[in-house]
């Protein structure tokens, strides 16, 4: 079962512009990770945020973690058609596994 | 260097069969998940193994459900016997560090009849 939520569940938005997703849950976490998944595909890890951090950049995105709020986000900036995939977001706990979102689907319209 | 391999890509079978899907894990890793997507339940963690120990099962939905890992380099994901229900894509992941980035295997959609 998730014990993640995501929101929102779709977000379209136009290239160029920026895309912000975000997630909650419910249990103390080791860690916070980000994955993409294109159509038909498996997941592509993106970025990973650890309980003692706050922030974390890499390229374009960026993410936020707030453990007194049990929540993250993430924030891809100038987004092109490329970006199109869905967006999970998955919480690690101590005993190193890993419990996914729903999802955000996001389109990025050229 | 290769990815995680999973066999088959597509699997369709009738109801009652077996279906036996495979998976090699990229090669130094020591810790091996199996995962089940489906539209109404997203993604579920089915089996977590460390070292080739199952260290939790607790995903496993039903005894229908069996995975090995007999040794690094291979795990076998069972259904026996299989239901419409059990329809879904089943991913197979591995990592290296624990608590790290997990790679992706490409998934086995699985299709009962």
């Amino acid at each position: 079962s998730q014990q993640g939520e995501e929101d929102p569940q779709a977000l379209s938005i136009q290239e160029g512009e920026n895309a912000t997703m975000n997630c909650s849950y419910k249990t103390s976490i080791n860690n916070l990770q980000w994955y993409r998944q294109n159509s038909g595909r498996g997941l592509v890890h993106l970025i990973l945020i650890r309980s003692n951090e706050r922030e974390k950049h890499s390229g374009r995105l960026r993410v936020t973690l707030d453990t007194s709020k049990k929540s993250s986000s993430l924030l891809i900036t100038a987004s092109r058609a490329a970006d199109t995939a869905s967006y999970f977001c998955a919480n690690a706990n101590a005993g190193n596994m890993l419990t996914f979102g729903g999802g955000t689907r996001l389109m990025v319209k050229p | 260097d290769a990815g995680v391999i999973q066999s088959p890509r597509h699997e369709v079978t009738e109801m009652g069969q077996e279906v036996t899907l495979r998976c090699k894990p990229i090669s130094g890793h020591n810790s091996l998940f199996w995962y089940r997507q489906t539209m109404m339940r997203g993604l579920e963690l089915l089996i977590y193994f460390n070292n080739n120990v199952p260290i939790d099962d607790s995903g496993m939905p039903e005894d229908r459900f069996s995975a090995k890992m007999p040794n690094a380099s291979f795990s076998t994901l069972k259904i026996q016997p299989s239901e419409p229900r059990d329809s879904a894509v089943y991913f197979c992941a591995s990592s290296g560090d624990g608590a790290g980035e997990q790679f992706f295997g490409p998934g086995t959609r699985l299709t009962v009849l």
